[in-house]
């Protein structure tokens, strides 16, 4: 069965100062992985896949197959980064996506 | 443009009162429909999810059941409510073909008392 890790429930990180959320994945097939976010007091929402290659909000993700893994990164952190970030697994042509438990991410000024 | 409503948007139930979580999707046909919980460190755990009318799937054995009796209608459903049953619900649809880019709810919150 797929899992999905995040390994940091609670990240904290400086204005302007780079970010990295991590995400690490077990399936044994070719998978598809998405990043949600959800800000405070809207709905989770859809904030970028691997099979896209972009860049949204100046965040990226590349997918690692070697070591299964889908970080999330911004050179440049802002204040209105900070939200609750899902990394999440779709497996083959599944119809259901698998989440990772998320990480709080809170950006300081 | 299509839109996903939940209700109620709170909700207090004492335990062993039964249950209805409804979501309704607009703009779309046929589409793929689910229910989650979300749990603070725990994340998102799928509950069920639904390919079309009648077709429902469960991820996670426990108290609580789901049905769609129409195209754009998935409801959440318990007998008899245990306090571990408190969280938050999510409703969320996908395209027919899809899965990965899903679309979500507002949420409701139920607390069981």
């Amino acid at each position: 069965a797929q899992r999905v890790t995040q390994p940091e429930k609670l990240l904290s990180v400086f204005k302007g100062a780079p970010v990295e959320l991590k995400c690490n994945y077990s399936y044994s097939g070719s998978p598809e992985l998405f990043w949600y976010v959800q800000y405070s007091r809207q709905r989770l929402q859809l904030l970028l896949r691997h099979i896209s290659r972009e860049s949204i909000k100046g965040f990226t993700a590349d997918l690692n197959k070697g070591e299964t893994s889908f970080h999330l990164k911004k050179p440049f952190a802002q204040e209105e980064d900070s939200a609750m970030y899902y990394c999440a697994l779709r497996s083959g042509s599944a119809r259901q996506l698998t989440f990772g438990s998320g990480t709080q991410l809170t950006v300081l000024p | 443009s299509q839109t996903i409503h939940q209700w109620p948007a709170t909700l207090v139930q004492p335990v062993g009162s039964p249950l209805s979580l409804e979501c309704t999707v607009e703009g779309t046909s046929n589409p793929n429909l689910y229910w989650y919980r979300q749990a603070a460190g725990r994340g998102l755990q799928l509950l069920f999810y639904s390919v079309g009318i009648g077709q429902i799937s469960s991820e996670v054995p426990q108290n609580l059941s789901a049905s769609r009796p129409q195209d754009r209608q998935f409801i959440l459903s318990s007998k008899k409510l245990l306090l571990s049953d408190s969280g938050f619900y999510l409703c969320a649809w996908s395209v027919p073909w899809g899965g990965g880019e899903q679309y979500f709810g507002p949420g409701t919150r139920l607390t069981v008392t």
